[in-house]
């Protein structure tokens, strides 16, 4: 099955810093998401981003599908910026499997 | 936000019980699914559904059965719990083909 990898697997920043995560992804995919879990475990959609650039405040992200990556841009991050980021791929092929990396832990220091 | 409300929220159960998870939605989506999160693992699929009755294996299915008798319910049991399942499980829901996915709170399962 498709391989999903998130990198770095932890990322400690003093706040107002910046910081990328990438999602790289072993074939071709129909949907890209990222998401962020916040410390009290919910889900919460960043972008729903299957090729091109978008932006929302402070968050960015470009998915370049023909070479199977996406990145996730965090400028001037704050201390709720904290918790666990996922991207997640939906499958080619009909079988509708929406497939999780393992996920970026970030922890924003005052 | 996306009306999926899972129930129980938690749940403490012994060993060799069956539990039964629930995953209700509001949103007439197609497409539901159940995944497992575990320090280490991140997400893994346990069962999906891509409509009434119609379900499909994830990587982490054996101990696990679903079942979608309607749109809005998606069920996940397991027939005898054991302590490696105790995980926090999440819902999920999609529309149509390349659609959004959307998760609901959790419920955090105490097998002991």
């Amino acid at each position: 099955g498709i391989q999903v990898e998130q990198s770095p697997p932890d990322l400690i920043l003093q706040e107002g810093a910046n910081s990328t995560l990438r999602c790289n992804f072993s074939d071709s995919v129909n949907n890209l998401q990222w998401f962020h879990q916040n410390p009290w475990g919910q889900l919460i959609n960043l972008f729903y981003i299957p090729s091109g650039t978008k932006q929302n405040g402070r968050l960015s992200a470009t998915t370049v599908a023909t070479e199977r990556y996406s990145l996730l841009y965090i400028s001037s991050s704050q201390t709720t910026d904290s918790g666990v980021y996922f991207c997640a791929v939906l499958t080619q092929g009909g079988s509708e499997k929406l497939v999780f990396g393992k996920g970026t832990k970030l922890t924003v220091n005052p | 936000d996306a009306g999926i409300t899972q129930s129980p929220r938690h749940k403490v159960t012994e060993t060799g019980t069956p539990v039964t998870l629930r995953c209700h939605q509001t949103e007439n989506h197609r497409y539901m699914y159940w995944y497992r999160q575990d320090p280490g693992h991140g997400l893994r699929l346990i069962h999906y559904s891509y409509g009434v009755k119609d379900t499909d294996k994830g990587e982490v299915s054996d101990g696990y059965s679903v079942s979608r008798s309607k749109t809005e319910d998606f069920l996940l049991t397991l027939e005898s719990a054991t302590s490696s399942q105790t995980s926090v499980y999440f819902c999920a829901i999609r529309g149509t083909a390349f659609a959004e996915a959307f998760f609901g709170q959790g419920t955090r399962l105490t097998v002991v």
